[in-house]
């Protein structure tokens, strides 16, 4: 299993541009969560889905940030527009479904703007 | 919601001997506690969980106790080891329905010198 695939690895983007950040979890995970670390604030939960569906979202900072998951191995975060402290390592995960079990992190993407 | 303290936030050790992080948590019915490891430019990867049906889990060279009582639990590194350096997180479960959805501490930055 390749684990959990993030990308793009690196994104450098000008402030008020779109940003949209891909997930591809483990097969057969059927939770997702997308996490953001900061100097500042550390690790920090965003959202995460459920069988596709985003269960909470009560962590997404801004109406300028959403989150779709539109089949079982896909996900995004999008960031529209984008400011310069939304610059982080965006980290996605997943679970099984039993939900009793570690989450498994991606590489994370390091998206810095400018 | 759930309240994670980690301390120290860093931690400087000479090679062989052992570290000790503490982490103390909010809600007592917390019933999982992980620690996470994030090497430079890396995933935080889990290295190490307890359950709360147990007092203390050994894996090799690193140990977990937890006391359900105090809410606290401690991750112990014994003969420590230049690779050990990293930041090491722990981290506590915000609901019931799933492990991956954590409250992490702020983390603690371990050095290990030769």
């Amino acid at each position: 299993d390749a684990g959990v695939i993030q990308s793009p690895r690196h994104e450098v983007t000008e402030m008020g541009q779109e940003v949209t950040l891909r997930c591809k979890p483990i097969s057969g995970h059927d939770y997702l969560f997308w996490y953001r670390q900061t100097m500042m604030r550390g690790l920090e939960l965003l959202i995460y889905f459920n069988n596709n569906v985003p269960i909470d979202d009560s962590g997404m900072p801004e109406d300028r940030f959403s989150a779709k998951m539109p089949n079982a191995s896909f996900s995004t975060l999008k960031i529209q527009p984008s400011e310069p402290r939304d610059s982080a390592v965006y980290f996605c995960a997943s679970s099984p479904s039993s939900g009793n079990t570690e989450a498994f992190f991606g590489q994370g993407t390091r998206l810095t703007v400018v | 919601g759930e309240n994670v303290e980690q301390h120290p936030s860093t931690l400087s050790v000479q090679e062989g001997d052992s570290a000790v992080i503490k982490c103390t948590y909010s809600d007592s019915a917390s019933n999982y506690f992980p620690w996470y490891k994030q090497e430079l430019g890396k995933r935080p990867q889990l290295i190490i969980d307890i359950r709360s049906n147990v007092g203390e889990k050994k894996d090799q060279r690193i140990a977990v106790t937890l006391n359900k009582t105090a809410k606290h639990f401690s991750l112990h590194i014994t003969e420590t080891q230049p690779e050990d350096s990293a930041v090491y997180f722990c981290a506590v479960p915000m609901t019931t329905d799933s492990w991956g959805k954590l409250q992490f501490g702020a983390g603690t930055q371990v050095v290990v010198t030769p």
